[in-house]
């Protein structure tokens, strides 16, 4: 079982739409979480972390994490094309390392 | 705040020669950088932990003799690739962490170095 999971997808949704992206962990332990989104080419970047169980919201994006159930998601709302990336879900457990997920490729179509 | 440069940003080598790349964390300071690799189509592979003035931890099947790291300041890491091959070609990207905010582990990214190995 890989320590953190994702759905490769690709998610296809259409503009204007939520798209929901969600992961899964295996370690208990692990404490904080990220969203990263990474354009074909380019290097990830951060866009949302999140601590304590409940959602966070920053503009059109929100994270919501759930220790108990070892589930953290993301949320675009009012989806764009330019939304179209693939989005790395990671966790951290403890000293210095990230796990990261294998992430999920996202389309909006317009 | 929490800009990573990497230089280059693309190199293009000869078959058995060693290419450095740079990292520098531009306002901050991180004891800790990272070294990711990642072939087209795939996820980031962590290469190694990078620890400002001691020697860096590699992870499992990474070799340290051939992927050389110094963190000679809390600014700068490099990753130099000995004797490259073209097995070697990928993206190599750089994270950095922020050692004032210690409560927190988010990892910056650098803009991720492509190199090719004729």
């Amino acid at each position: 079982q890989k320590e953190v999971e994702q759905n490769s997808g690709p998610l296809s949704v259409p503009e204007g739409a939520i798209a929901s992206l969600n992961c899964t962990y295996s370690d208990r332990g692990s404490q904080s979480f990220f969203w990263y989104r990474q354009y074909s080419g380019k290097s990830p970047e951060l866009i949302m972390s999140i601590y304590s169980n409940g959602d966070k919201e920053d503009g059109r994006f929100t994270a919501q994490l759930n220790k108990a159930s070892q589930y953290v998601s993301l949320l675009i709302r009012d989806s764009q094309p330019s939304d179209s990336a693939t989005y790395l879900c990671a966790s951290h457990r403890g000293g210095n390392k990230l796990v990261f997920g294998a992430g999920t490729i996202l389309r909006v179509k317009s | 705040g929490a800009v990573v440069s990497q230089h280059p940003s693309w190199v293009i080598c000869k078959s058995g020669t060693s290419v450095k790349i740079e990292c520098r964390s531009l306002d901050f300071q991180a004891t800790t950088m990272f070294w990711y690799r990642q072939f087209p189509k795939q996820s980031l592979m962590l290469m190694a932990t990078s620890n400002e003035g001691s020697k860096a931890t590699y992870e499992q099947g990474v070799e340290k003799d051939k992927f050389l790291i110094n963190h000679a300041s809390l600014t700068l890491s490099t990753l130099t690739v000995t004797s490259a091959h073209p097995e070697d070609s990928s993206f190599y990207i750089c994270s950095a962490r922020d050692s004032r905010v210690s409560s927190y582990n988010e990892q910056f990214f650098g803009p991720g170095t492509r190199l090719t190995v004729l």
